[in-house]
């Protein structure tokens, strides 16, 4: 039973363009949330985090979105560049858990 | 080193075979994480140590994984008898504290191909 889940497995958008990639999640205990990103070979890099006391967390051209009734959060990456391109994963956790629950990750292609 | 690091970066094993995947922390750091990741899918939580203390190891799929942190630093984990479906990669996470709203460090990984 997925908890966390990205329902797009690909998304292509053109540099300059703003890229936003979804998040749903069904366990209504979880308050913190973050965003990896992947490139080939290489572990996951952390991105961004939001914890549940807010709804929005912006770090330079990342923000992520938080919509606690719809259980849904977003990564926005405005403007978006080729370096962009990678295997974006969301993750989310509660205090009283020990583990976090990942997304099956949404892969970004952003064209020159 | 600056990050996690994790050997051997590939591993090829018989079916049957038994295999130990070390996973070196960032130094001082109290959490360790062992992730599974199957192609095309997101990490799987297998276990979880504070310090040398296995706090969690409900994902773990099966009884022939087996992992340790003797020490509260390193951290290996095995596989005995592997089969064709632990083939994966596995990835080794740390945190700094306890307390679970801290961002994993992840390594690189080990891909496992059991043949």
């Amino acid at each position: 039973d997925q908890q966390v889940k990205q329902n797009s497995p690909s998304l292509s958008v053109q540099e300059g363009r703003i890229s936003i990639l979804n998040c749903d999640y069904t366990n209504s205990m979880f308050d913190y949330f973050l965003w990896y990103k992947k490139y080939p070979a290489e572990g996951p890099t952390f991105l961004i985090s939001i914890s549940s006391i807010k709804d929005k967390n912006e770090d330079g051209r990342f923000t992520v979105f938080l919509n606690k009734s719809a259980k849904h959060l977003s990564l926005h990456i405005v403007p978006s560049q080729p370096g962009d391109s990678a295997v974006y994963f969301c993750a989310a956790s509660a205090n009283n858990f020990n583990k976090f629950y990942f997304g099956s990750g949404t892969k970004l292609n952003v064209k020159p | 080193g600056a990050g996690v690091s994790q050997s051997p970066r590939y591993k090829v094993a018989k079916r049957g075979q038994d295999v130990a995947l070390r996973c070196d922390p960032i130094s001082g750091h109290v959490s360790l994480f062992w992730y599974q990741q199957a192609l095309g899918q997101g990490p799987e939580f297998l276990t979880y140590f504070q310090n040398e203390a296995q706090l969690d190891k409900s994902g773990l799929p099966s009884d022939r994984f087996f992992a340790e942190r003797p020490e509260g630093s390193v951290s290996t984990l095995k596989i005995q008898r592997t089969q064709q479906e632990d083939s994966a990669v596995y990835l080794c996470a740390s945190s700094l504290g306890s307390a679970i709203n801290e961002k994993l460090f992840f390594g690189s990984g080990t891909q496992l191909s059991v043949l």
